[in-house]
């Protein structure tokens, strides 16, 4: 158990629909990682959290997603309008004790149709 | 070019065998070094971190050299459930994003 939940652990979705991801972390962390994995591929980074406050985020991340953290415990990643190459499994992470590395919550695995 | 590159395999052995995967990465800047393991449709799980000096965990032997940008993991005597993909990953600023590279898949047959 890496001490993260996600929720759902899969989701179905029509082309156009949008979708929403949650992200728990059964313990307080201050920081809160999202990263993205497609088929044949390493996780790539999406964004990240310090608390509240959305610090950093990648240039995978288009208009169409948007993450939140509002009360600087669990964070929502929100889809809207999908899309065929959204298709993939979207992973939550908090960092280690020693704050090198990080921990992996079960993901998501979404299927666009 | 990738951030973190590796050769996707997949590696196939017998068990009992010793198997390498190697692993390169481009910014110099990087400061911490991991290998994860991850099974098919799970999340990737913390196999060891990577030194410099190297350091082993068991069956499992992993060396960075920092001059040549090259990350190594060495399996002794595979088990069959060492069958699975071991991503390299490589942390360049403290506290932020981790970089993966596509993995290599190895599976180890009786």
């Amino acid at each position: 158990d890496t001490g993260v939940s996600q929720d759902p652990r899969h989701k179905i979705t029509k082309r156009g629909q949008n979708v929403t991801f949650r992200c728990d972390p059964i313990s307080e962390h201050n920081r809160l990682y999202w990263y993205r994995q497609t088929l044949g591929q390493g996780p790539e980074f999406l964004t990240y959290f310090q608390n509240e406050a959305q610090l950093e985020k990648s240039r995978l991340l288009s208009d169409r997603f948007s993450a939140e953290r509002p009360k600087g415990s669990f964070s929502t990643l929100e889809i809207q309008r999908t899309e065929q190459g959204d298709s993939a499994m979207y992973l939550c992470a908090i960092p280690a004790v020693n704050q090198e590395t990080q921990y992996f919550g079960p993901g998501t695995r979404l299927l666009v149709l | 070019r990738k951030e973190v590159e590796q050769d996707p395999g997949p590696f196939n052995v017998p068990e009992g065998a010793t198997v390498a995967f190697n692993c390169t990465y481009s910014n110099s800047a990087s400061q911490s070094f991991f290998w994860y393991r991850q099974d098919c449709r799970k999340e990737p799980k913390l196999l060891m971190s990577v030194y410099s000096s190297g350091n082993e965990d068991g069956r499992f032997t992993a060396q960075l050299n920092r001059a040549s940008q090259y990350i190594s993991l060495l399996i002794r005597d595979s088990k069959l459930s060492d069958s699975a993909t071991y991503l390299c990953v490589v942390n360049a600023k403290s506290f932020q994003k981790l970089v993966f590279g596509t993995g290599t898949r190895l599976l180890v047959s009786p």
